[in-house]
């Protein structure tokens, strides 16, 4: 069945460091491809995605591409903030209507 | 736009009381989802709907678990009885025609503790 990997966290950095967080899936057909963010004590919200192949989804300064050859979808900012502290899910979505998250991965980022 | 509205925010009960949890997805949206979120298990689907059918309970960890939709406006999960193991937060989310390729929109959350 589809499933999600992501790196393991805390992943903790300095303000203005170079933020990558790995996701790989495993799913059949071609699913569209998803990063959510949470901020403490609130729901997720979207925070970018990519539909197909080759195609980079980014928003507020990060970016993802999609690449089946590898079948991954990292999440990548050049230089992170305080205020982007919180927790990001990789998520997948099939052609069933049904959206399947990773683990989570926290990140805290210190002045 | 309102957004995915959900109630109670935040709710304690006792253990063997039932709970209830609603959700008003975004008007228009063809889709609702419901997830649990805990430490241990991450975020769980437990269940959608697709123009207030249900498609897929196979989250739905046991029958203590039930979900209506009786209109495009409305969802309900219940747990009956409650138990410990129960505490999480359980967001509703929404999406005008499912998850492929469409944002899925998810509400705050209710914090829920089973004591």
């Amino acid at each position: 069945g589809n499933s999600v990997t992501q790196m393991e966290g805390p992943v903790t950095l300095s303000e203005e460091a170079f933020l990558t967080i790995n996701c790989t899936y495993t799913a059949t057909g071609y699913p569209s491809l998803f990063w959510y963010v949470q901020y403490p004590g609130e729901g997720l919200q979207l925070l970018l995605k990519a539909t197909k192949a080759d195609d980079k989804g980014s928003n507020k300064g990060f970016e993802a591409t999609y690449r089946k050859e590898t079948t991954s979808f990292h999440l990548e900012k050049g230089s992170v903030q305080v205020s982007d502290s919180a927790v990001y899910f990789c998520a997948l979505a099939g052609n069933t209507g049904k959206l399947i998250f990773g683990q989570g991965t926290t990140l805290q980022v210190k002045p | 736009d309102a957004g995915v509205i959900q109630s109670p925010r935040h709710e304690v009960t006792e253990m063997g009381q039932e709970v209830t949890l609603r959700c008003k997805p975004i008007s228009g949206h063809d889709y609702l989802f419901w997830y649990r979120q805990t430490m241990m298990r991450g975020l769980e689907l437990l269940i959608y709907f697709n123009n207030n059918v249900p498609i897929d309970d196979s989250g739905m960890p046991e029958d203590r678990f039930s979900a209506k939709m009786p209109n495009a406006s409305f969802s309900t999960l219940k747990i009956q009885p409650s138990e410990p193991r129960d505490s999480a937060v359980y967001f509703c989310a929404s999406s005008p025609h499912g998850g492929d390729g469409n944002t899925i929109y998810f509400g705050e959350g209710s914090w829920l503790t089973v004591v």
